[in-house]
């Protein structure tokens, strides 16, 4: 079984300049996330998402960032402006279980902002 | 935010020795979860507790969950140079929605 899938692994910008990261899910996982995660820091949940609707979004900053999920499967994460604080690893992760299961993680896009 | 504690932020042992990090954490769960995540890569679950459980095992895995402490811990037994990584702690929230909240991490190094 194909993991969770994660492109690019690994973005250098200029601040201001806008990124848009990639995930697959686990085939048949309706349940999609995306997390932030800080150097030394554990994730920290952006958006969760119940095949095509985004039931929690409310740690994403919506100023800058959005997400999408058509057709309830890939998604697209997007920041726009990009700012130096944005510098991270942005994970998705699936779960089959709605809610606090399980979830297996993709291997994350490193952001560096310049 | 990060919601809950774990302990030690840092460890370091010699292959062999076995491993405890320890998780504390404010709320009501429905479940802890652990995961670890080596450098350069994403989780990887590694075991789910439930409220309603004390002690689950999985290899050289032991987890324990203390709710009335609110406190879980992770022993790895005869520990190998391949657990290096940093493992952390989830909590899955309880309620009527839930989510998981992940600790700050432990990271450990086994010395070969």
């Amino acid at each position: 079984e194909a993991g969770v899938v994660q492109s690019p692994r690994y973005k250098i910008i200029e601040k201001k300049q806008p990124v848009a990261f990639w995930c697959n899910p686990i085939s048949g996982h309706n349940t999609l996330y995306w997390y932030l995660q800080n150097l030394g820091q554990g994730p920290e949940l952006l958006i969760r998402y119940e095949n095509e609707e985004a039931v929690d979004d409310s740690q994403l900053p919506k100023d800058r960032f959005s997400a999408e999920r058509l057709k309830g499967v890939d998604s697209t994460l997007k920041i726009q402006p990009a700012e130096l604080g944005d510098s991270a690893v942005y994970l998705c992760a699936s779960s089959s279980i709605a809610g606090a299961g399980e979830q297996y993680f993709g291997p994350g896009t490193r952001l560096t902002v310049t | 935010s990060q919601q809950g504690e774990e302990d030690p932020q840092a460890l370091s042992i010699q292959e062999g020795e076995n491993a405890t990090m320890n998780c504390s954490y404010k709320t009501s769960i429905n479940n802890l979860q652990w995961y670890r995540q080596n450098s350069g890569r994403g989780l990887v679950h590694l075991i789910l507790i439930r409220s309603n459980e004390r002690e689950k095992h999985s290899g050289r895995l032991r987890v324990t969950l203390d709710t009335s402490k609110k406190s879980s811990s992770l022993l790895i037994t005869a520990s190998r140079a391949a657990d290096t990584a940093s493992y952390f702690c989830a909590r899955g929230t309880s309620g009527g929605y839930n989510k998981l909240i992940f600790g700050a991490g432990t990271r450990l190094a086994v010395h070969p």
